[in-house]
This record gives structure tokens, C-alpha cells and sequence, in this order.
């Protein structure tokens, strides 16, 4: 079956520092797969879209990498600060499109002072 | 530009009672629209999404039902809540050829069934 496993506990890192988030996938074979942000008791927002013949994607302090023969992104964000504190959500879309994404359930980014 | 307007943002219904949920997005035609729920610490679940009037795709199961009477307008709606229909519900619109299909959130509707 098809899945999409980001890490479930949260990730507690120091400000300044960098944070590295991680999605992995099975059973797709994804033409895009994005980026999105959600704060508690909002709906996510857009941060980054990565193709599939792309390897990496910046967006000022946010990078993206995208490895199809892992099946893996991952998603840096450097001098993290403490207002990067929230769940970072990946989300694919099958080849074929579809016109749909599934979401991973996302991973808690806590960024201390 | 495109905005995306959805409401209430919170709502405590008793069970058995029915439920409408609105959603509309101004600034785009032709949008796919979308209902999530998330249950509290857990994934996006998509309920229904559409790509144009009258078509509605569910995705599971359930005890709701979507419609879109016209372009940019997208209701949820259950003719009797059950407690388990509990959670925060989600309004998004996307355009294909726009837009790769970035999805665009509304605000959420918290759903409490008691």
C-alpha cells in the first residue's frame, strides 16, 4: 500500500541551528511532492513545490531536497529561529496527478532560545 | 487575488443534528475545491474533492456528503452527527494548470459533537 511516513515525534532543536526534517514515501511514484506548514489551530500553508527531475529547491532560509531513488525529501531550515516552532506537513502527488495530494502527518518543529 | 473564506470557525453540535459547512473562494474560476478532516494529532484526511460544478469525488466512507452548487462555493454537510464526526475540519482550492496543484487553506472549522 502506498504510505507516507514523516517522524512523529517532535523535533526539538536550539535557535540558530539547523533543522532537518525528513518524508519518506512507498509505492508512489510522485511527479511533485511539496512542503507545507501548519500552526496549531490553522490549515497548513504552501512553503515549497520540488519536481521530480529536480534535486534541491531553496527558498530563502528553506531547502528541499528530493532523492526519487530513496524516496525521500527532505526539508532543511537553517538559522532556525523560534517562530519556525510548528508541524511541517510533506504531501505527494501520484504521477498521473489526479488532481489530489496525500499529506504525511507531519512533524513538530520546536525551536528553543 | 484569490482568497478563501470558511466558516464557522467553531461549532458544538449535539448528535444526531445536521451540519452544513461553507466554504468559498473568491478570485479564481474553476478551482478544485476540497474537504479535510484532521483528528487532533493526526494526518489530512481527504473527505471529497471536486473539479467543477455538481462533481463530487468522495474519498471514504462516512456519514457526510459534499456539494458545490456553483463554481467557487463548497458545502459539507451530514443529515445526523455522530460523535465520531468530531474534528477540524478543512476547505482548500487548488488550480491545475495554475497552480501544480498547491493547495490553498482556509481557516478550519473546529467541529465538537457532544
Amino acid at each position: 500500500s502506498q504510505k507516507i511516513e514523516q517522524n512523529s515525534e517532535a523535533l526539538n532543536i536550539q535557535e540558530g541551528k539547523t533543522a532537518t526534517l525528513t518524508c519518506n514515501y512507498t509505492n508512489y511514484s510522485p511527479a511533485y511532492l511539496q512542503w507545507y506548514r501548519q500552526d496549531p489551530g490553522r490549515g497548513p500553508v504552501f512553503l515549497l513545490l520540488i519536481r521530480e527531475n529536480e534535486k534541491e529547491k531553496r527558498k530563502e532560509r528553506l531547502k528541499v531536497t528530493f532523492d526519487t531513488t530513496l524516496k525521500q525529501s527532505l526539508f532543511h531550515i537553517t538559522a532556525s529561529q523560534p517562530a519556525d516552532s510548528a508541524t511541517y506537513l510533506c504531501a505527494l502527488e501520484p504521477t498521473g496527478g489526479g488532481n489530489k495530494l496525500t499529506f504525511g502527518t507531519g512533524t513538530q518543529l520546536k525551536v528553543e532560545l | 487575488s484569490q482568497t478563501i473564506h470558511q466558516w464557522p470557525a467553531t461549532l458544538v453540535q449535539p448528535v444526531g443534528s445536521p451540519l452544513s459547512l461553507e466554504c468559498t473562494v473568491e478570485g479564481t474560476s474553476n478551482p478544485n475545491l476540497y474537504w479535510y478532516r484532521q483528528a487532533a494529532g493526526r494526518g489530512l484526511q481527504l473527505l471529497f474533492y471536486s473539479v467543477g460544478i455538481g462533481q463530487i469525488s468522495s474519498e471514504v466512507p462516512q456519514n457526510l456528503s459534499a456539494s458545490r452548487p456553483q463554481d467557487r462555493q463548497f458545502i459539507l454537510s451530514s443529515k445526523k452527527l455522530l460523535l465520531s464526526d468530531s474534528g477540524f475540519y478543512l476547505c482548500a482550492w487548488s488550480h491545475s494548470v495554475l497552480a501544480k496543484n498547491i493547495q490553498y487553506f482556509g481557516a478550519g472549522t473546529r467541529l465538537s459533537v457532544l
